[in-house]
């Protein structure tokens, strides 16, 4: 099976940085995903990386080295909204998503 | 548009029944999934589908059945519910299975088996 692991709980301040930290070891590789998602909700689509390397977005930045079986998510500026879950997701050899149990982030004031 | 829709949003159910989780995507998207969420565990896929007609098993397929008779549905059913199967469901799309395309979700639906 795939294993993808990620930090269970992360806790920041309104206006710091996070950075969430995700390895995994997948049969293939065809790219890695992050999602949000609010308490209650659908995970939402953030970022894809298939390629070493970083991807910015605005405020949300993801990196991905393949060799080492590594990606991490930075959130900036942090604000209240983005106090959610972050699932990481590998795409495996047959193109299936496996995720992570997911990083519960909260941002205080 | 809608994206995708998903019904019931909750449901009890009492062990042994039966249960249709309904699943319609208006995007023409040609793959879909079914996958459960409980804590701890993250989402898990139960059955997929790369195109209409298709469908194939994921993780977690046990207990549940699913079929493709067009591209805009994809219903998954519990022959007969068990307390396990408790959990929240979520549907999802993408444009082509077997491509770097993106998977969009569904609002979910909670499902109590007792």
């Amino acid at each position: 099976g795939q294993n993808i692991d990620q930090p269970t709980e992360m806790t920041a301040t309104e206006g710091a940085i996070v950075q969430i930290n995700c390895t995994y070891q997948t049969s293939g590789f065809n790219g890695l995903f992050w999602y949000q998602q609010h308490a209650g909700v659908a995970p939402k689509f953030m970022s894809y990386n298939v390629l070493d390397g970083l991807e910015e977005n605005g405020r949300f930045s993801s990196f991905l080295s393949r060799s080492k079986g590594y990606s991490y998510l930075l959130l900036k500026e942090l604000q209240m909204k983005d106090s959610a879950s972050y699932l990481c997701a590998v795409r495996d050899g047959d193109y299936k998503l496996s995720f992570g149990a997911g990083t519960t982030v909260t941002v205080r004031a | 548009i809608a994206g995708i829709t998903q019904a019931p949003t909750s449901q009890i159910l009492a062990a042994g029944r039966r249960m249709t989780l309904r699943c319609t995507q208006d995007m023409r998207h040609n793959a879909m999934y079914w996958y459960r969420q409980d804590l701890g565990l993250g989402l898990r896929l139960i059955h997929y589908s790369n195109t209409a007609g298709t469908t194939g098993k994921g993780e977690v397929p046990d207990g549940y059945s699913v079929s493709r008779a067009n591209t805009d549905d994809f219903p998954l059913t519990l022959a007969s519910a068990v307390p396990s199967q408790t959990s929240v469901y979520f549907c999802a799309s993408s444009d082509a299975a077997g491509t770097t395309d993106t998977q969009y979700f569904g609002p979910g639906t909670r499902l109590t088996v007792l």
